[in-house]
């Protein structure tokens, strides 16, 4: 079946513009993540989803990073005023509670 | 400290050697432990759960030793497509399940 899709997968934007990042996860899925993988960094968790629970936004970097997840599918990580350390892959997993699989992430360039 | 430390690597072995991966985590109550490969440019896949007990599929040993928080991926008889990073990855906090990722060990086999 289909895995796990974002769009776009690339994005560059000037700095102090907003961005909309989208993630489609695997069908049924009730659990939704996205992660931020930065360069010569770890992937690191950003904001979890869980079924129709109020979401996990602990590892939001800043108030310019939020996202929502309508009707318990779709995802959308929108990133206000985006600045330059903002540069990264995002990617979005979701799971059934077990493996966690992963979209091919978002490659988003501030200049 | 970072909660999951790994050797950078680069780890360059010619093909058929033995290679083997350590990774620590700092945060006792971790709960689930696994091995990811990520391809450059690439999504993080799933290679293996590791249990303290030790778990073997195929070339490819993972090995948990919650004492010493420590843990251990072993790949023998190594192909030119075991190239890739390998991910070090903890679950700390069993109720949102988000993983925390070790920034990776960088593996090239040479012919």
């Amino acid at each position: 079946g289909a895995g796990v899709s974002q769009s776009p997968s690339n994005k560059v934007t000037e700095k102090g513009k907003d961005v909309e990042l989208r993630c489609d996860p695997i069908s049924g899925h009730t659990a939704l993540y996205w992660y931020r993988q930065s360069l010569g960094q770890g992937l690191e968790f950003l904001i979890y989803f869980q079924g129709n629970s109020a979401p996990d936004k602990s590892g939001l970097p800043s108030d310019r990073f939020s996202a929502e997840r309508t009707g318990g599918s779709v995802s959308t990580l929108t990133i206000q005023r985006t600045q330059q350390e903002d540069s990264a892959v995002y990617l979005c997993a979701s799971s059934d509670l077990g493996e966690q699989y992963f979209g091919p992430g978002t490659r988003l360039t501030v200049t | 400290r970072k909660e999951v430390e790994q050797d950078p690597g680069p780890f360059n072995v010619p093909e058929g050697a033995t290679v083997a991966f350590n990774c620590t985590y700092s945060n006792s109550a971790s709960q689930s432990f696994f091995w990811y490969r990520q391809d450059c440019r690439k999504e993080p896949k799933l290679l293996m759960s590791v249990y303290s007990s030790g778990n073997e599929d195929g070339r490819f040993t993972a090995q948990l030793n919650r004492a010493s928080q420590y843990i251990s991926l072993l790949i023998r008889d190594s192909k030119l497509s075991d190239s890739a990073t390998y991910l070090c990855v903890v679950i700390a906090d069993t109720g949102r399940r988000a993983l925390t990722f070790g920034s990776g060990t960088r593996l090239q086999v040479q012919p």
